[in-house]
């Protein structure tokens, strides 16, 4: 079956580029999308279509897509980045969706 | 403005049905392409893909739990409602509603979320 990996966590230092992967079978024959979740609080769309940025998500925030690889980038990361991230991605052949386990990011 | 907020008994026993209602403003479930989905996450846990249903009333389900799963709309009332059957203890979760825009697979509203224990 159809799954999407991520590493449980990244670390990083505040101002420099933190990046978050996401695997799985030819994701790049399928768009992900990623979500920003801060302890206690609703997810919140940061990336959709691989990489294309909601209103209001601040343009340090890009995604990528290719072969079996979507990573997450984050450049000039700040302290208020420190969240959990997720991937998500549609499994075309039984058309359900799915998520990533999550990459908790960490701004030391 | 799209808002969704999510009701139901927060605390079940094993073997009992849980139900959901997601009530929504600022779109409706009548408009071509749109749809709300169902996601849940265990204290500590991952978001885990449950159902969704679309404006045509077509659903698609996680096949792990699809047996136990029931998605339903009702376009006049702006609600969508989730059931699920035979609850668990490992059912415990926060459950959110989201809407996905048309022809988008991404969620770009949530509900804030219930807290839903299940426990003899």
């Amino acid at each position: 079956s159809f799954e999407l990996t991520q590493s449980p966590s990244v670390s990083v230092s505040p101002g420099q580029t933190a990046s978050i992967t996401c695997s799985g079978d030819n994701l790049e024959n399928r768009y992900v999308c990623w979500y920003q979740q801060k302890a206690g609080q609703s997810p919140l769309l940061l990336l959709y279509q691989d990489t294309r940025r909601p209103s209001g998500i601040p343009a340090r925030f890009s995604g990528s897509n290719s072969g079996n690889t979507a990573t997450l980038t984050i450049s000039g990361t700040q302290a208020t980045d420190e969240a959990d991230y997720y991937c998500q991605a549609w499994d075309s052949s039984t058309t359900h969706a799915l998520f990533g386990g999550g990459t908790q990011l960490t701004v030391l | 403005q799209i808002t969704l907020k999510e009701s139901g008994r927060t605390l079940l026993k094993p073997t009992q049905t849980l139900t959901l209602t997601c009530t929504f403003s600022g779109f409706s479930l009548a408009t071509p392409g749109v749809s709300v989905a169902w996601i849940r996450q265990p204290p500590g846990k991952a978001l885990e893909w449950l159902a969704l249903v679309y404006w045509d009333d077509d659903k698609r389900y996680s096949p792990s739990l699809k047996n136990r799963l029931t998605i339903t709309k009702d376009t006049s009332k702006d609600q969508v409602v989730l059931t699920i059957t035979n609850m668990d203890p490992v059912d415990t979760a926060t459950y959110f509603c989201a809407h996905s825009g048309p022809n988008n697979v991404d969620l770009d509203f949530w509900g804030q979320g219930t807290l839903v224990t299940v426990s003899s």
